[in-house]
This record gives structure tokens, sequence and C-alpha cells, in this order.
């Protein structure tokens, strides 16, 4: 019930290209879905976030679309540039409660 | 000030060794968490405070013990660890009753 599913375990883009991450949840309470880049040796840094009113966000080069009937979401970074290689996490939560459980991580290699 | 400071960067210590991380922020979050991260892993939390206090203590071995001195201070004491502790500590704060977390950069710990 707790559970975040997230694939492709690891993703190779070329440059300018869009890399797609896809994160499927069980848990209909999750109201809150965020979503982390993590560099090498580093923390994971806040990206973008969605809650279930709305079933698209985009900041910049980077969008979440939300899918509430299927409990599924994805990110979807556009033009993809190689200082975008890192792992990507998405992550849900119950508004209020603190505890973030996260998906598995996929790492996200742009090659020129 | 939009950062989770964390330190030391790196730590070696012995399994007989004590030692303590330390975590500052100073946005005016309320909710401060230590997770662990092991190498291409998402974080697994450990500890959440909510006001000063402890909120979440997610089973986590008694050879780690935290202490929030204060509403920007979070350190993390360790005693007795064992060669599988080794990995990225993180540090995180968030706003009370809200889940956006910001995450320090983290300490790479090693037990030897």
């Amino acid at each position: 019930q707790q559970q975040v599913k997230q694939s492709p375990q690891s993703l190779i883009v070329q440059k300018g290209g869009i890399s797609i991450i896809n994160c499927a949840y069980e848990n209909t309470a999750f109201d809150y879905f965020p979503w982390y880049q993590q560099f090498p040796g580093k923390g994971p840094a806040l990206l973008i976030a969605i809650r279930p009113d709305v079933s698209e966000k985009k900041e910049g080069r980077f969008t979440i679309s939300f899918n509430k009937s299927a409990k599924q979401f994805s990110l979807h970074i556009m033009d993809s540039q190689p200082g975008d290689s890192a792992t990507y996490f998405c992550a849900a939560s119950i508004f209020g409660n603190e505890k973030l459980t996260f998906g598995t991580g996929t790492r996200l290699t742009i090659i020129p | 000030d939009t950062e989770v400071t964390q330190t030391p960067k790196h730590l070696v210590m012995g399994m007989t060794n004590k030692k303590s991380l330390k975590c500052e922020q100073h946005m005016g979050h309320r909710a401060m968490y230590w997770y662990k991260q092991k190498a291409k892993k998402p974080p697994e939390l450990m500890f959440v405070y909510s006001y000063e206090k402890l909120s979440i203590n997610e089973s986590v071995p008694s050879r780690f013990s935290p202490e929030c001195p204060n509403s920007s201070l979070l350190n993390l004491h360790l005693h007795a660890l064992q060669p599988e502790d080794s990995a990225l500590y993180l540090c995180a704060s968030s706003p009370q009753r809200d889940t956006e977390a910001f995450f320090g950069q983290g300490t790479r710990l090693t037990v030897v």
C-alpha cells in the first residue's frame, strides 16, 4: 500500500530528446507527488511537485503529468541536456504527514 | 537562506568510536529529518522531529541517537556502528504540515 513503483531503472536519451520517467502508486490517500534530482555525492534536490487537483504542471523544461484514475504520474524532461544526467526519484506522501515514500530511482544519462 | 547545511561532509570512524553528525537550517522549518541512503538506492527515513520533538522513529537501532537542541539544529549521535552502517546520511527539513522537503548535501560515513 505504501509502495511507489518507478520505471525505468536506467534511461539513455540523446541530447535534445525527451526523457520520460514513470511512477505508479497504490495508496489513494497520497496527495503530494514530488520529483527529486540527485547528482553523485550530493543530496536530492526538489525539482517539481504536483497535487492531484491538477493533471499537469510545467516548470521550464520539466513537466509532471498526473493521472489520478490510473494512479500514475510521470516526469517529462524536454530538450534533454547532458547536465540533466542524474538519478531521479519520484515520491509520494499524505499532506500533513511528514513521511515521504520514494520510488526506486532512475539513472538518466544524456548522450551528445 | 534556503540551505540545509550538514557537517562533516566525510567521516571515517572505527566500530568503537563515538561521533556526531550535525545539521543546521535557518528557513524557519519546524520539521527536520534524518535519512540514510545506500548506493543506488532511494533515501530511507530514519527519524522525524516536529517542533523539536521526536515524532517518527523508523525502528532504527539504538546505536543511532538523534537530538534536536533547538528548531534550527539536528544532531545524529553515532556509537558502536557496524561496517554495514556505511552510507550517505542526509538531513532534510520542511515547513510544518507541508511535505516540501529540502535536503542537505549529506555526510558520507565509512565505518571501518
